[in-house]
């Protein structure tokens, strides 16, 4: 089966400006997931969809942060405006249930904000 | 706040010695525990999980309530095992994880 897309694998922007990040889960694939993982630290979870509707965005900063799946399938992770500790890699996950262990992670999208 | 540690940014050893990555947590209850990999290139992907007692690619791990930890352990490391290794706490009740900062295994010839 494909895996999980996400576009575009690399992006610079400086600090201010808008950038959005692009996933497609395994076809199927009820939840889905938006970590960021700072270099030199684990994923950790920003947002989790269960079809589109928000489960859990308690690690969200909504103030610059936003996340979208309107059809239930792809997904937008949104950060507007970017600040200089954006500067990660944002990896989305999909699972066919909300069990925690069957997650299957994108290639990620590495942020760099200058 | 639930926390899971990995005190080891990196870890090597020679190629056939014994291997062991530490992790604690701390979640206090019945927690279901999770050894994630990330080789060069590739995406990250579940090991093993605590629950099934498995033994993948000759990792194991075992659960260890008294101490709160969750170490995974190989008696004969090999070079392909050098990777990027996460242990994460899992919550059925959430469908969450949460990761450890994570250690790089080298594995020498």
């Amino acid at each position: 089966e494909a895996g999980v897309a996400q576009s575009p694998r690399y992006k610079i922007i400086e600090k201010r400006q808008s950038v959005a990040f692009w996933c497609n889960p395994i076809s199927g694939h009820a939840t889905l997931y938006w970590y960021q993982q700072i270099l030199g630290q684990g994923p950790k979870l920003l947002i989790q969809f269960q079809n589109n509707g928000v489960v859990d965005d308690s690690q969200l900063p909504k103030d610059r942060f936003s996340a979208e799946r309107l059809k239930g399938v792809d997904s937008t992770l949104k950060i507007q405006p970017a600040k200089l500790e954006d500067s990660a890699v944002y990896l989305c996950a999909s699972s066919l249930d909300r069990a925690p262990d069957t997650q299957y992670f994108g290639p990620g999208t590495r942020l760099t904000v200058l | 706040a639930q926390r899971v540690t990995q005190p080891e940014k990196l870890l090597s050893v020679f190629k056939g010695a014994p291997v062991e990555l530490k992790c604690n947590y701390s979640y206090s209850g019945s927690p279901e525990l999770f050894w994630y990999v990330q080789y060069s290139r590739q995406r990250l992907q579940l090991l093993l999980r605590h629950i099934s007692r498995e033994s993948i690619k000759g990792f194991t791990a075992d659960l260890n309530k008294g101490e709160t930890s969750f170490h995974l352990k190989k008696p004969f490391a090999q070079e392909e095992d050098s990777a990027m290794y996460y242990c994460a706490q899992g919550y059925s009740s959430a469908s969450k994880i949460i990761f450890g900062s994570g250690t790089r295994l080298s594995i020498r010839p």
